[in-house]
């Protein structure tokens, strides 16, 4: 089983902050990576997803690799009440194989 | 537009019951599908995928079985349910280089 780790929190932020995810894996031919969002009783949902090293920004959301230090994570700018969830790090390591962290929860304070 | 639907969405069954939780894609063909279980306190387990109509991948020996009778449609299935068997089902299809998209998901409860 490859593994994925993450810090199951809870990370709590005040809104308006930045909230950072971190996110390691051990398969160094691991080829994409993915942030997935999920609210409680609810199915994950994909928010970002990124191939190359360094950073991938969209909208308050941005998306940092590091390969060489089997290193991923993700920021959340100018957090809002709701985006509090569980951010679910997800690594695929070939067509078929994609494997989830236990997740980080999130609260983002008023 | 895709979409992927799952039924039922919640499902209480007694030990040794058995299961049938079904899963249908629209708007593509000949989708990658996959069963995934997240249990309580746990990240999400792929139990099964599927690369077209009959073919089934097991990931973990377990007492579930899967099916693809049809090119968008994916059965999980199991003939005596056990306690363990407990957690949230979903459903997802694979978008090439987009990840994969998750249906709405059931939660099943074993008592």
């Amino acid at each position: 089983q490859k593994e994925v780790e993450q810090n199951s929190g809870p990370l709590s932020v005040p809104e308006g902050a930045i909230a950072s995810l971190n996110c390691t894996y051990s398969d160094r031919g691991s080829q994409s990576f993915f942030w997935y969002r999920q609210y409680s009783g609810k199915s994950p949902e994909l928010i970002m997803f990124i191939y190359s090293n360094g950073d991938k920004e969209d909208g308050r959301f941005t998306a940092q690799l590091n390969k060489a230090s089997q290193y991923v994570s993700l920021l959340i700018r100018d957090s809002q009440p709701s985006d509090s969830a569980t951010y679910l790090c997800a690594v695929q390591t070939g067509a078929n194989n994609l494997f989830f962290g236990t997740g980080t929860r999130l609260t983002v304070i008023p | 537009s895709q979409t992927i639907h799952q039924w039922p969405a919640t499902l209480v069954q007694p030990v040794g019951s058995p299961l049938s939780l079904e899963c249908t894609v629209e708007g593509t063909s000949n989708p990658n599908l996959y069963w995934y279980r997240q249990a309580a306190g746990r990240g999400l387990q792929l139990l099964f995928y599927s690369v077209g109509i009959g073919q089934i991948s097991s990931e973990v020996p377990q007492n579930l079985s899967a099916s693809r009778p049809q090119d968008r449609q994916f059965i999980l299935s199991s003939k005596k349910l056990l306690l363990s068997d407990s957690g949230f089902y979903l459903c997802a299809w694979r978008k090439a280089n987009y990840g994969y998209t998750f249906g709405s998901g059931t939660r099943l409860t074993v008592v």
